[in-house]
């Protein structure tokens, strides 16, 4: 399985303002994803994240709210831009990686973000 | 878009008792992915199935990708406390991109 970190693991952040949220794989994976989870829900995908070009984000989310970078092959960024109580979730970071002749996906531990 | 219905939401079981969810679509997935979600975790990959028809066991795991490609189950067997968390099933549909879709979660509960 591939070896995914997230920073930071939590905060609690005030209306109004921005939070960066850093992914880690341990090796190159050919796809980078970032799904939310609200409390209680199943999970829900924001964005993929293309390496070199903009993400490519899913209905109901908009890059101004939620700006992905991918620099290179093994880390991406998600900021959930001026948040409101509404953006509290956790957010998670999910890679795709070939494994055999078959794609599997992994997860990160999550970001748990509480917005005041 | 495509969903996945996921049933039973929740379970309430002694240990030591077997334990069966399914995840059911009306439309066509190419692979089903189960996967396990502790407290303050993200989701870890249980079982992953990419042909119709297959049975995969992960020790007292036994997953299913139905011959339809419409649905999978996922059976415990022997339950243990450590398999108390939050069971999803997820899926690539059969057209389009890389993108899964995922069940709503079975929360399962065991009693000692």
């Amino acid at each position: 399985s591939a070896v995914i970190s997230q920073k930071p693991s939590r905060d609690i952040c005030q209306r109004g303002t921005s939070l960066t949220i850093q992914c880690q794989v341990d090796s190159q994976v050919t796809m980078m994803f970032w799904y939310r989870q609200q409390p209680g829900q199943s999970l829900t995908l924001i964005a993929t994240a293309n390496q070199g070009s903009e993400a490519t984000y899913e209905s109901g989310f908009v890059i101004d709210k939620f700006p992905i970078s991918r620099p290179n092959l093994t880390f991406s960024t998600l900021t959930v831009s001026n948040m409101s109580p509404e953006d509290s979730s956790i957010y998670l970071c999910s890679v795709l990686r070939l494994a055999g002749k078959h794609n599997e996906q992994f997860f990160g531990p999550g970001t748990r973000l509480t917005v005041l | 878009g495509q969903q996945l219905n996921q049933s039973p939401q929740s379970m309430f079981i002694q240990e030591g008792e077997d334990v069966s969810m399914n995840c059911t679509s009306s439309s066509i997935f190419n692979t089903w992915l189960w996967y396990k979600q502790d407290p303050g975790e993200g989701p870890v990959l249980l079982i992953a199935l990419y042909k119709a028809g297959e049975l995969t066991s992960n020790g007292r795991l036994t997953a299913q990708f139905g011959i339809t490609r419409k649905d999978s189950f996922l059976n415990i067997s022997a339950s243990i406390p450590s398999d108390v968390g939050i069971y999803f099933c997820a899926g690539v549909p059969g057209q389009g991109a890389q993108k899964l879709v995922f069940g709503q979660g079975t929360r399962l509960t065991i009693n000692p």
